[in-house]
């Protein structure tokens, strides 16, 4: 009964490559949202979808897309993975403007 | 802009001793406020909030946040804490209007025996 689910938890890959992380939640709330938790555990939000609509979208390079299929889920694609890319992504969602409820995360590793 | 100041980047603090975790906010407009933890290697969780009414609030877990209008600050107290405390504690800002939550750096608490 896991309320947001990410997948995968780890990611390993190299540099240059294209990689997409995953998430679902059956909290029927309508937004969702993609942080960034850093090396020094400094937490940033990236982007968040309103019953599929992008309503945030942070200073992110273009490398990152994200995709809502349905309200249930907010993808995130990354092109052309570079080192700094290195991070937890954590994926939340939420009635819109109430309580966050965050994802176990998603930790990225470029080589 | 919204920022959140957590000064105390580590706070050590013997098992049964009372711990405070200082939070300041900067806003020029009416914010919600919350404390998420994050215990090793797992994902943040929802500790205790304040969004309108008394501004003292209390988690389940005997955690509680007083939200203080004059003084911009949502400090985290607990009277005793336990080696099961030990975790990252994140205080967060955030207003209905922009829907994004603002964090701070974090403070990891760690308790010892």
């Amino acid at each position: 009964d896991t309320a947001v689910s990410q997948t995968p938890k780890y990611l390993v890959t190299q540099m240059g490559n294209d990689k997409s992380i995953k998430c679902e939640q059956n909290l029927g709330h309508d937004t969702m949202y993609w942080y960034k938790q850093d090396s020094k555990k400094f937490l940033k939000i990236m982007f968040s979808y309103n019953n599929k609509e992008l309503i945030i979208n942070e200073t992110v390079p273009n490398r990152f897309s994200p995709k809502s299929p349905d309200k249930a889920h907010l993808n995130l694609h990354i092109n052309s993975l570079e080192l700094g890319d290195s991070a937890v992504y954590f994926c939340a969602s939420s009635r819109l403007g109430d309580t966050q409820y965050f994802g176990p995360g998603t930790r990225l590793t470029v080589l | 802009a919204q920022s959140v100041t957590q000064l105390d980047s580590q706070v050590p603090v013997f098992e049964e001793a009372p711990v405070e975790l200082r939070c300041n906010y900067s806003s020029s407009v009416s914010v919600y406020l919350f404390w998420y933890v994050q215990y090793p290697n797992q994902g943040l969780q929802l500790l205790l909030k304040y969004l309108s009414g008394s501004t003292l609030v209390e988690s389940i877990n005997g955690f509680e946040a007083e939200f203080n209008k004059s003084q911009t600050s949502f400090h985290l107290r607990k009277p005793s804490v336990h080696i099961s405390d030990t975790a990252e504690y994140f205080c967060a800002v955030g207003m209905d209007s922009s829907y994004k939550l603002i964090f701070g750096s974090g403070t990891r608490l760690l308790v010892r025996p």
